[in-house]
């Protein structure tokens, strides 16, 4: 199946900084999204992006399909962007270990 | 819209016991459901995958007379943790999607299992 890494594995930053995250794949893929999961266990839908560039609101997330990577970017952050990011591939959805984020006040 | 209910939210159980989760898609029909288990720290594995009417699809390693998934209506898939023992401590989250070639999937809350 299709592998998934993404790093950093933590991140800490102060809020109103801004930070971009990184999910590599082994294969090409049709299926590439973006989660968040917040400190209750919950995950959110952040972007279904197999490629290009799509934004909403402070969050905007490029993959790059032929080099087999996504970068999700954070700006301006905030303490509610606390939590643990993670990608997926493919259809099953494989996910990377994730990058957990630590926003300071 | 697209919500998906997961219940209990968490239980503690003794070990040899089963216990069943329900997942529930609260505004759609999800043709397809798929479900997760996730250790402390760790990530997502898929367990199985069920469609509604049909036999649940199993991931390699998860063993389907342990883990029985039901995935009898368009809105509710259950997933039965049979004799279950510490080890089977875990998080498990299901999740739904409109059709079963949609790239989208909704995802419950999750379900905190303790076996002690």
């Amino acid at each position: 199946g299709i592998q998934v890494e993404q790093s950093p594995p933590d991140l800490i930053l102060q809020e109103g900084a801004n930070s971009t995250l990184r999910c590599n794949f082994s294969d090409s893929v049709n299926n590439l999204q973006w989660f968040h999961q917040n400190p209750w266990g919950q995950l959110i839908n952040l972007f279904y992006i197999p490629s290009g560039t799509k934004q909403n609101g402070r969050l905007s997330a490029t993959t790059v399909a032929t080099e087999r990577y996504s970068l999700l970017y954070i700006s301006s952050s905030q303490t509610t962007d606390s939590g643990v990011y993670f990608c997926a591939a493919d259809y099953k959805l494989s996910f990377g270990a994730g990058t957990t984020v630590t926003v300071r006040a | 819209g697209a919500v998906v209910s997961q219940h209990p939210s968490w239980v503690i159980c003794k070990s040899g016991t089963s216990v069943k989760i329900e997942c529930r898609s609260l505004d759609f029909q999800a043709t397809t459901m798929f479900w997760y288990r996730q250790f402390p720290k760790q990530s997502l594995m898929l367990m199985a995958t069920s469609n509604e009417g049909s036999k649940a699809t199993y991931e390699q390693g998860v063993e389907k007379d342990k883990f029985l998934i039901n995935h009898a209506s368009l809105t509710l898939s259950t997933l039965t943790v049979t004799s279950a023992h510490p080890e089977d401590s875990s998080f498990y989250i299901c999740s739904a999607s409109f059709s079963p070639g949609s790239h989208t999937q909704y995802f419950g809350p999750g379900t905190r299992l303790t076996v002690l």
